[in-house]
């Protein structure tokens, strides 16, 4: 079945770079996102990567997509305290609106 | 734009009794999703409206899960009776149709506690 793995915890120094990592299991996916979750809020969107890519930039953000690995990665830039949340890996099955999520990673940001 | 409204934001209740929650999406989102949040995990989709029609509901428990979209707007998902495995944050999000797949926006979220 479909499966979205994450390592749960990083924890990283205010000012370096934070590295997140996914795999998932439906190659058939036309599109990856990572949402951000902050402590008793929803979901927020952060970016998305269509399948047909190898890489996205979003400002701090940048997201790497090995689809031969179905690897997936999420690159913050000059980390900071706010960035301190948990992040979530999801993909879309069979080209749907319906997502399945990973366990999610939690990242601290200390100074 | 005003976002997606969800009350009450913490419940708790004792197993079996009923419990439900109410959803008001962004204006104009034809689709509608519930998700259940367990501590540690990762959403999981209960059940997906287009307008008020039913897309996806094969994860939702249906003995005791029941939810309606009345009018293609509000939606309400009820538990009864609730179980104690039934405690988690349950997340309503909206999506505009059509649109990128997978761009949803969420709710924060109604905490519940079964006792």
């Amino acid at each position: 079945g479909e499966d979205v793995e994450q390592s749960l915890f990083l924890s990283v120094r205010e000012g370096d770079s934070s590295v997140i990592n996914c795999t998932y299991t439906d190659s058939s996916s036309t599109y990856l996102y990572w949402y951000k979750q902050e402590p008793g809020a929803g979901l927020q969107l952060l970016t998305y990567i269509f399948s047909n890519m190898d890489m996205k930039q979003d400002q701090r953000l940048t997201v790497l997509l090995n689809k031969k690995d179905k690897h997936l990665s999420l690159r913050i830039a000059d980390t900071q305290t706010g960035d301190s949340a948990i992040y979530f890996c999801a993909e879309s099955i069979m080209n749907t609106d319906k997502l399945i999520f990973g366990t999610g990673t939690r990242l601290q940001v200390f100074p | 734009e005003a976002g997606v409204a969800q009350s009450p934001r913490y419940k708790i209740i004792e197993k079996r009794q009923s419990v439900a929650f109410w959803c008001n999406p962004i204006s104009g989102h034809a689709t509608l999703y519930w998700y259940q949040q367990i501590l540690g995990q990762g959403p999981k989709l209960l059940i997906q409206f287009q307008n008020n029609g039913v897309v996806d509901d094969s994860q939702l428990p249906k003995d005791r899960f029941s939810a309606e979209r009345l009018k293609g707007v509000d939606s309400t998902l009820k538990i009864q009776p609730a179980k104690l495995e039934d405690s988690a944050v349950y997340l309503c999000a909206s999506s505009l149709y059509p649109g990128p797949p997978g761009t949803l926006h969420f709710g924060n979220g109604t905490r519940l506690t079964v006792t």
